[in-house]
């Protein structure tokens, strides 16, 4: 099993333009999460599913697109990159009340 | 939303016990309470979770209140391995992570 794997690790953007961060998971997980770490502080989550079609909001999503649309993967959307979106985010699964497991992270810069 | 709140930071001596203490304000009868770590430019790592029973694995403890407002990790040995930010959390589908307590070991 891969776990939770994230693309791409490192990616710089422009103010204004859009990208989607990738997230899978091989361990037929049925919730999904997106957070983002900002430096020197805690994780806060952006958006969530609980399943294939499902998805919600969490404490953060503004500027963010999510959509669910295999219990395998759950793709993070930046529909206009803006500084303060400079974060690293990662991407977790779990099912039931397992525990999460989280992907590696993906650092992005926004310039 | 779920509300947690965890000490800023907290320090401990090398092979001595360290309590974590978090406070699950809005927590329901359902929600497990976790507890995370995470070393510098690493992901999140699980420790621990449990529902109402106090639970121990390799790692640590975990002593959850009567009323399951409030939860403790517990590292009965700290070692310098085990300095790390420290996150506790409830809700299964949708957690939502304290501000987290950095550990500070010392030898």
């Amino acid at each position: 099993n891969a776990g939770v794997t994230q693309t791409p690790k490192f990616q710089v953007l422009k103010t204004g333009q859009s990208m989607t961060l990738q997230c899978a998971q091989d361990m037929n997980h049925e919730y999904m999460s997106w957070y983002r770490q900002d430096p020197g502080m805690g994780l806060r989550l952006i958006h969530y599913s609980v399943g294939a079609g499902i998805t919600d909001q969490g404490e953060v999503p503004n500027g963010y697109n999510v959509s669910r649309s295999t219990t395998e993967d759950f793709p993070l959307r930046l529909l206009s990159a803006a500084p303060s979106q400079t974060s690293v985010y990662f991407c977790a699964s779990s099912s039931g009340s397992q525990p999460q497991h989280f992907g590696d992270g993906t650092r992005l810069s926004i310039l | 939303d779920a509300k947690t709140t965890q000490p800023n930071s907290m320090e401990s001596n090398e092979e001595e016990p360290v309590h974590l203490p978090c406070n699950h304000s809005t927590i329901s009868g359902t929600d497990y309470i976790h507890w995370y770590r995470q070393l510098p430019s690493q992901g999140p790592e699980y420790v621990i979770h449990g529902l109402t029973s106090n639970v121990n694995n390799r790692m640590a403890s975990l002593a959850i209140a009567e009323d399951r407002k409030s939860s403790t990790l517990i590292l009965h040995r700290a070692t310098l391995r085990d300095a790390a930010v420290y996150y506790c959390g409830h809700n299964n589908n949708d957690m939502r992570f304290g501000a987290g307590t950095r550990l500070t070991v010392k030898p």
